[in-house]
């Protein structure tokens, strides 16, 4: 039971800004959003984590809602090399639970 | 250069055979973890370990087995009684695996194919 709600998939073209939305609604106070990225047959990779401040760095964005019951990561202009799997996961300890993300595809 | 080391990336073993996969870390993290995902699923969790000398089952334990001598090293074993080895096996480590923001990061993988 990965916990959260993803779209299973999105395009986005090359250049452009990529809004990945995350449902979390029954996300409880402790628990941090977490956002990792997988390409085709490689290990997963950190991206970006927050608690209720939306936090930013040098990969993407992330806006939590004030109710905290759903997320997006904002990739402010997607390349090809963004083209991956997007988990969304939350955790307030060691246990990530995947579910099976969504899957952007980026255009040239 | 820190980070987590896994090999080899692709292994091949035959039925019934035990078979071992490394994983290194260098980032003196002392939670090291170790997941399984299959071909369009996400990623469960096999076993982990917050300490030396100390591991506790995941989601999936059965039929794999581990051991934490090093803070470095966490080798997982995957023995015949796992009934459908063939798998993407992945490695993460975390600077301590307690309740907070305790990032985890992954290695590359190996990708196990028992034939």
């Amino acid at each position: 039971d990965a916990k959260t709600t993803q779209p299973p998939s999105m395009d986005c073209a090359e250049g452009r800004a990529a809004n990945l939305p995350c449902n979390h609604s029954t996300i409880s106070g402790n628990e941090y959003v977490y956002w990792y990225r997988q390409i085709h047959s490689q290990g997963p990779q950190y991206i970006i984590h927050g608690l209720k401040n939306n936090e930013t760095n040098e990969m993407a964005s992330l806006i939590i809602t004030e109710d905290r019951k759903s997320s997006t990561l904002i990739l402010p202009h997607a390349t090809l090399r963004d083209t991956a799997v997007y988990y969304c996961i939350r955790s307030n300890d060691y246990k990530l639970s995947f579910g099976a993300g969504t899957t952007v595809t980026v255009r040239a | 250069d820190g980070g987590i080391t896994q090999s080899p990336k692709y292994l091949f073993r035959k039925e019934g055979q035990n078979v071992t996969l490394s994983c290194e870390q260098n980032l003196n993290h002392d939670a090291m973890y170790w997941y399984r995902q299959d071909p369009g699923q996400g990623l469960r969790l096999i076993y982990y370990s917050q300490i030396v000398n100390d591991f506790q089952k995941g989601d999936i334990a059965e039929g794999y087995s581990v051991s934490r001598e090093k803070k470095e090293s966490f080798p997982l074993t995957v023995t015949s009684a796992q009934k459908n080895p063939t798998a993407f096996y992945l490695c993460a480590s975390s600077i301590d695996g307690l309740a907070g923001a305790d990032t985890q990061y992954f290695g590359p993988g190996t990708r196990l194919t028992v034939l």
